[in-house]
């Protein structure tokens, strides 16, 4: 079984939409949760962390539910510029905390 | 600030040659990582090193790829010799010790011929 699960997507959204991805880890000692962006072609870069009684960041939020082993992000009010994949990324202290990522969950904002 | 510095940004090699790419983290960052993201594909970690020490390698196919930090700075990974399912972006990351969060590099696109 895979450390994190996410559904890859294509998610093609207009502008102004909210809209909403998942993702499902393994490990249950799993003690720190992210989420990154990943533009075309380009590395990853931090979007936001996520704690465990949720939290927002401008358009952002993002949840976490441990007893389902499940974090989410949702992005209210779609802009072109969010068109990118998001990657879910988790880590535990019993890895070292070592990332493990997802496949990543590509979104495309429409005009 | 100064980001994570890798090169080179693109290589194109034939099977069974050979590769090496460089990696220099953010000043003053312990904890160095490389991975390997195939197209599609979320990063996955290869080797995580503390100063110049090996933390993590077992993900490193060592028959064929190998990694240094010898000075506990810059870093370089090696793979000799490559095969067609190599082909992938090479990221370096680096994070303060203990630190949680990673910052990336802009990657080494290997194509394998």
């Amino acid at each position: 079984r895979k450390e994190v699960e996410q559904d890859p997507g294509p998610f093609n959204v207009p502008e102004g939409a909210t809209v909403a991805f998942n993702c499902t880890y393994s490990n249950s000692a799993s003690q720190s949760f992210f989420w990154y962006r990943q533009d075309c072609r380009k590395e990853p870069k931090l979007l936001m962390s996520v704690y465990s009684s949720g939290n927002e960041d401008g358009r952002f939020t993002a949840q976490l539910n441990r007893a389902s082993q499940y974090i989410s992000l949702l992005i209210r009010d779609s802009k072109l510029s969010d068109s990118a994949t998001y990657l879910c990324v988790v880590s535990s202290r019993n890895t070292g905390n070592q990332f493990y990522f997802g496949t990543g969950t590509s979104l495309t904002v429409i005009p | 600030e100064a980001g994570v510095a890798q090169s080179p940004r693109y290589k194109i090699i034939e099977k069974r040659q050979s590769v090496a790419f460089w990696c220099n983290p953010i000043s003053g960052h312990a904890t160095l990582y490389w991975y390997q993201q195939i197209l599609g594909q979320g990063p996955k970690l290869l080797i995580q090193f503390q100063n110049n020490g090996v933390v993590d390698d077992s993900q490193l196919p060592k028959d064929r790829f190998s990694a240094e930090r010898l000075k506990g700075v810059d870093s370089t990974l090696k793979i000799q010799p490559a095969k067609l399912e190599d082909s992938a972006v090479y990221l370096c990351a680096s994070s303060l010790e203990g630190g949680l969060r990673q910052f990336f590099g802009p990657g080494t696109r290997l194509t394998v011929l």
